[in-house]
């Protein structure tokens, strides 16, 4: 089984600030990565695929990049309605999917 | 537009049977595997299994073999979970997603249905 991890755990960042997120899986995963923002008492929402493809609509301050084992999510200047959980996912290992975590970002 | 709109919340009592759905718009069922993840209060997202309506394909994922049942009927575009006996652990949000591929069998999930809350307690 992939294991995904997430760092950190809690990002306190303030508005206007750059935030970078962590994903790293336990064996290669090629680019087979998305991320997904999750706000509270909200459903997952998808902003990444392929490990650095933005998803229709999500704006450009959001990136992906990375490939095998090392992924980052860059928030390139936060804005207020990005404060949420963000978790990364492999699917390279059909069918089995797994999530890493998640990290919290919060305001500083 | 593409949508999944799931059932709405449900409280039941250990022992008691459930069955929630995930009703598809805006696409060919058929033609897209739909997945299912729980997410327990408070806690991230877990992977449960996945299903394509077309032939009622289903894969589990080991943690949850022989716990669940996903089913579809791909007549009224919609995608079931189902318990047999209901355990308070079994207290969750559930959600279903579609799950998007480009030429290959690697996919991503998009979009999600809102979530069913199942709170089971006696």
């Amino acid at each position: 089984e992939i294991v995904m991890t997430q760092s950190p755990a809690t990002l306190s960042v303030s508005p206007g600030e750059r935030a970078t997120l962590s994903c790293r899986a336990s064996q290669s995963v090629s680019s087979n990565l998305a991320w997904y923002q999750q706000k509270p008492g909200q459903a997952p929402r998808l902003l990444i695929y392929g490990a650095s493809t933005r998803a229709t609509g999500i704006p450009a301050r959001f990136s992906g990049s990375g490939s095998g084992t090392e992924f980052t999510l860059t928030i390139s200047s936060l804005q207020s309605e990005d404060f949420a959980v963000y978790y990364c996912q492999q699917y390279n290992n059909w069918p089995i999917f797994t999530f890493g975590p998640g990290t919290k970002v919060d305001i500083k | 537009e593409v949508q999944l709109v799931q059932s709405g919340a449900e409280v039941k009592k250990p022992g008691e049977s459930l069955k929630i759905s995930c009703k598809g718009s805006g696409y060919s069922f058929t033609s897209y595997w739909i997945g299912w993840v729980r997410q327990m209060p408070g806690k991230g997202l877990e992977w449960m299994g996945i299903i394509y309506p077309g032939d009622s394909d289903t894969r589990y994922s080991p943690s949850f073999q022989g716990q669940v049942t996903i089913s579809a009927d791909k007549s009224i575009s919609t995608a079931y979970l189902q318990w047999s006996s209901l355990k308070a652990s079994d207290t969750a949000m559930y959600y279903c997603a579609r799950h998007v591929t480009v030429v290959t069998p690697f996919g991503w999930f998009d979009p999600w249905g809102q979530g069913t809350l199942v709170t089971v307690s006696s």
